[in-house]
């Protein structure tokens, strides 16, 4: 399968320690995407990387959270001090190059639980 | 300005019928509205997408209609079946550089065999 893929699936984890999630994104594609989604909840925009520059942050990425794509292949996403809030699904999406911009394809997603 | 808003929260239908789930948006500028379909502990898929120059758009028994002076669009399932039972999320982008996604708050779909 050539989807974009997300590790790890599950992260139980206490309050206060670091976590960090990896993404690998369809191959060929340049722009990749974190989201989060809270239960019930639409996915939220966190972050966005163009082959390996981060381009555009959101508020909603606090100074805890940092991410990066080195060589503009696979992405992390790190969390430190974690909090309860931080429970939620990670996202990861990628786009391709030179096909349409709009289409993103979402991996399966890494569930953080924060105990 | 940047919301989605979707309705409704949760929906019933009878196997064979058509369930139809509204979104409304307020930026203008969006020019990009995807449908996605999530089943439980999986990402999202993409489903059916539209532009704002044309009003309906099918694919299989997926159709999206889209009334741009009214700001809104619809993803009506024709035929639902059990399979189809899902949470559906419509969205938002524009050509801003990053056609980053603005996401309504889901459809929960049951479809009852």
């Amino acid at each position: 399968d050539t989807g974009v893929s997300q590790n790890p699936r599950h992260k139980i984890t206490k309050r206060g320690q670091n976590v960090t999630f990896r993404c690998d994104p369809i191959s060929e594609h340049n722009r990749l995407y974190w989201y989060r989604q809270t239960l019930g909840q639409g996915p939220e925009f966190l972050t966005y990387f163009q082959n390996e520059a981060q381009l555009e942050k959101s508020r909603l990425l606090s100074d805890r959270f940092s991410a990066e794509r080195p060589k503009g292949s696979f992405s992390t996403l790190e969390i430190q001090r974690t909090e309860q809030g931080d429970s939620a699904m990670y996202l990861c999406a990628s786009s391709p190059r030179g096909g349409s911009p709009y289409e993103q394809y979402f991996g399966p997603g890494t569930r953080l639980t924060v105990t | 300005q940047q919301q989605v808003k979707q309705s409704p929260q949760s929906l019933i239908v009878q196997k064979g019928g058509i369930s139809i789930i509204n979104c409304a948006y307020e930026n203008t500028a969006f020019d990009y509205f995807p449908w996605y379909q999530q089943f439980p502990g999986k990402g999202p898929a993409l489903l059916i997408a539209i532009r704002p120059d044309v009003s309906e758009k099918k694919e299989g028994r997926f159709t999206i209609s889209f009334n741009k002076s009214a700001k809104q669009f619809s993803l009506h399932i024709m035929d639902s079946q059990p399979g189809d039972s899902a949470t559906y999320f419509c969205a938002a982008s524009r050509a801003s550089g990053t056609y980053k996604y603005i996401f309504g708050t889901g459809t929960r779909l049951k479809v009852l065999a």
